[in-house]
């Protein structure tokens, strides 16, 4: 069974860090791994996907690795802004079963 | 594409009344998923659709709970009767599967649900 493990839970940082958000997962057959922003009240929306096949996706201050073999992704956040504080979310898409697993999320709130 | 629509958005009923949740995914993606959000829990995937049939609703938590997919653009997803302890937003997502695995899950904004 698939299971997907975030941490920290929660952070607070201060304006301009660089920080780094940790996701692990059980099984590494995957066809896919998804990093997702949630704020409060709203819905879930899609920053990075990362393909079995790849390493690393970027998409301007955001960076998410993909390690299969350790069942490890990372979403690195870069000069962080206090609009990047919200839960983010990591969710994997098992090869195995079709299911798309999210893990509990770590809410970051970043302080001006 | 308006994205993924759910209706409604809020939804306030009384314990044992029936509650029905509409879904009507992106046009051409052919796997839908609906998600129960709760502080307690965090998303946990309730069932899942591939080509408009049901694939796993092991997540479903009981009889009381109950979805359907009768074509492409349209699933439910039913509580009958609903209790005070399903109240949640229920998130309906969809996207198009295949081997290549790059496509991207799409969230519709959720269903608020409050059971009194």
């Amino acid at each position: 069974k698939q299971e997907v493990t975030q941490i920290p839970a929660a952070l607070s940082v201060p304006e301009g860090e660089n920080l780094v958000l940790n996701c692990s997962f059980t099984d590494s057959a995957i066809y896919n791994l998804q990093w997702f922003r949630q704020d409060p009240g709203k819905g879930l929306t899609s920053l990075l996907l990362i393909q079995s096949s790849q390493r690393e996706q970027t998409s301007g201050r955001l960076n998410a690795s993909l390690d299969k073999s350790s069942g490890r992704s990372t979403l690195y956040i870069a000069a962080s802004q206090p609009g990047d504080s919200a839960t983010y979310l990591c969710a994997v898409y098992s090869s195995n079963t079709g299911k798309l697993i999210f893990g509990q999320g770590t809410t970051l709130q970043v302080k001006p | 594409d308006a994205g993924v629509i759910q209706s409604p958005r809020h939804e306030v009923t009384e314990m044992g009344q029936e509650v029905t949740l509409r879904c009507k995914p992106i046009s051409g993606h052919n796997s839908l998923f609906w998600y129960r959000q709760t502080m307690m829990r965090g998303l946990e995937l309730l069932i899942y659709f591939n080509n408009n049939v049901p694939i796993d609703d092991s997540g479903m938590p009981e009889d009381r709970f109950s979805a359907k997919m009768p074509n492409a653009s349209f699933s439910t997803l039913k509580i009958q009767p609903s209790e005070p302890r399903d109240s949640a937003v229920y998130f309906c997502a969809s996207f198009l599967a295949g081997l290549s695995g790059a496509n991207v899950l799409t969230f519709g904004a959720g269903s608020r649900l409050t059971v009194l």
